[in-house]
């Protein structure tokens, strides 16, 4: 079963850009995952599946703000042009046989 | 568009069982292009997933759960269903519906339903 690792924090200024990280775990690190937004009081909110080539696709209504990329076991959130309403959690997830699913213990990201 | 909803008792005692139920709107339950699946978020903590269920039936529990857990399915209704036994203070949390592709690659859970605070206490 595939683990993932998140910074539990992350901060960056309004108008500015930030990489989040989600690592994954020895020998799965071809595994494709998706990145969830939560703001607060809300249910997470799917953003884009990422493939370890760094292919992503995003989901409907997701801001051009909002990339991802790869490299090795590391997949990235990347945020450009911050605004107040990133100010959220942000969990990675992944699967094994299709129903195996695990998460990223999340980052949470202050605008500052 | 996929629409979840959850609905079920804030409350629960403890030693009691959890009793929830998803509505599925905008789509079939009963397709064969989607898991059905509840995930529960403690106060302050990350996403758990509890486990998943297909049309036919087939499930699939975290194994942390797993003797507590059963999730059915209610085709004519277009619901799904998720019952923890035995619950203490340590199962209050957030419970999300939320579906998730049957085919691979496509496995990630979207959309999610609004969720669900659930409490336990006497």
């Amino acid at each position: 079963q595939p683990v993932l690792t998140q910074s539990s924090s992350a901060s960056a200024s309004l108008g500015s850009s930030v990489k989040l990280t989600c690592t994954l775990s020895s020998g799965h690190s071809s595994y494709i995952i998706a990145w969830h937004q939560q703001q607060p009081g809300k249910a997470p909110r799917y953003l884009m599946k990422l493939e370890g080539s760094g292919s992503y696709n995003k989901g409907s209504g997701v801001p051009d703000r909002f990339s991802g990329s790869s490299s090795g076991a590391d997949r990235y959130l990347t945020i450009s042009n911050l605004q107040s309403e990133d100010e959220a959690d942000y969990y990675c997830e992944t699967w094994d046989s299709n129903t195996h699913k695990v998460f990223g213990g999340g980052t949470k990201l202050t605008v500052l | 568009q996929l629409q979840l909803q959850e609905s079920g008792p804030g409350l629960v005692k403890p030693s009691e069982t959890l009793s929830l139920t998803c509505t599925v709107s905008g789509g079939s339950i009963s397709s064969r292009s989607y898991y059905w699946g509840w995930v529960r978020q403690p106060p302050g903590k990350g996403l758990e997933l509890i486990g998943s269920i297909y049309y036919s039936g087939s499930t699939y529990y975290n194994p942390s759960l797993k003797s507590r857990v059963t999730i059915s399915i209610d085709t004519s209704k277009n619901q799904f269903s998720l019952n923890l036994s035995s619950v203490t203070a340590a199962d209050t949390a957030v419970y999300y519906c939320a579906s998730h592709g049957a085919a691979a690659p496509n496995n990630w859970f979207d959309p999610w339903g609004q969720g669900t605070l659930v409490t336990v206490s006497s």
